[in-house]
């Protein structure tokens, strides 16, 4: 079952404009990091940001993590074409057997040109 | 650094066939996991393997099963397909299982079962 729930499901925005998603869930976690994939292709890794941390940049990309709300932002900054994609929060849990990734449903960004 | 690599890339069965997917990790990454994605139900995690040992599964039936060998390259099987198994099935390699840094994914293999 997904554990994370992401809003928007879609977003169509202009290129040079900002984009924002947000992302829920239900359990403790380790860590959450968010993924970006292109068409049916294999998930890219862009950001992590633990459980202990409240904000995080990567290049045009912001991470905030709510662990009060169980909730996440991630904010691209002056978006582009090439930006068109799914991305996807995962939350990140250690058990005593091992570990896993839970997804989100994820949110398709449309980034026109 | 090579990145993860699953072959094959497509793959069409029919009902009631098996079929073996590979992933081959990142060189040095001794965890392996697998997920699977259909438009229905999303990202799902199927198992995760350290060191030749499974140390997690996810909720799905005895039909699908894996392995890692020494050099912590990984099969996953499925048996008796079901068209329901039509999947996108992701491998994702990690150098530990405590995971404080991503994994990374390879490019998937995309199963039809007719």
């Amino acid at each position: 079952s997904q554990q994370g729930e992401e809003d928007p499901q879609a977003l169509s925005i202009q290129e040079g404009e900002n984009a924002t998603m947000n992302c829920s869930y239900k359990t403790s976690i380790n860590n959450l990091q968010w993924y970006r994939q292109n068409s049916g292709r294999g998930l890219v890794h862009l950001i992590l940001i633990r459980s202990n941390e409240r904000e995080k940049h990567s290049g045009r990309l912001r991470v905030t993590l709510d662990t009060s709300k169980k909730s996440s932002s991630l904010l691209i900054t002056a978006s582009r074409a090439a930006d068109t994609a799914s991305y996807f929060c995962a939350t990140h849990r250690g058990e005593t057997s091992g570990s896993r990734l839970t997804f989100g449903e994820g949110t398709q960004l449309t980034v026109n040109p | 650094k090579a990145g993860v690599t699953q072959t094959p890339r497509y793959l069409i069965k029919t009902r009631g066939q098996q079929v073996t997917l590979s992933c081959s990790p990142i060189s040095g990454h001794r965890s392996v996991s697998w997920y699977q994605q259909t438009p229905g139900q999303g990202l799902q995690f199927l198992f995760e393997y350290f060191s030749e040992t499974q140390r997690n599964k996810g909720n799905f039936p005895g039909r699908f099963s894996g392995r890692q060998f020494s050099n912590s390259r990984s099969e996953m099987n499925v048996s008796t397909l079901e068209l329901g198994d039509s999947a996108l099935y992701l491998c994702a390699s990690s150098p530990g299982t405590a995971n404080n840094y991503g994994y990374t994914f390879g490019s998937g293999t995309r199963l039809t079962v007719v």
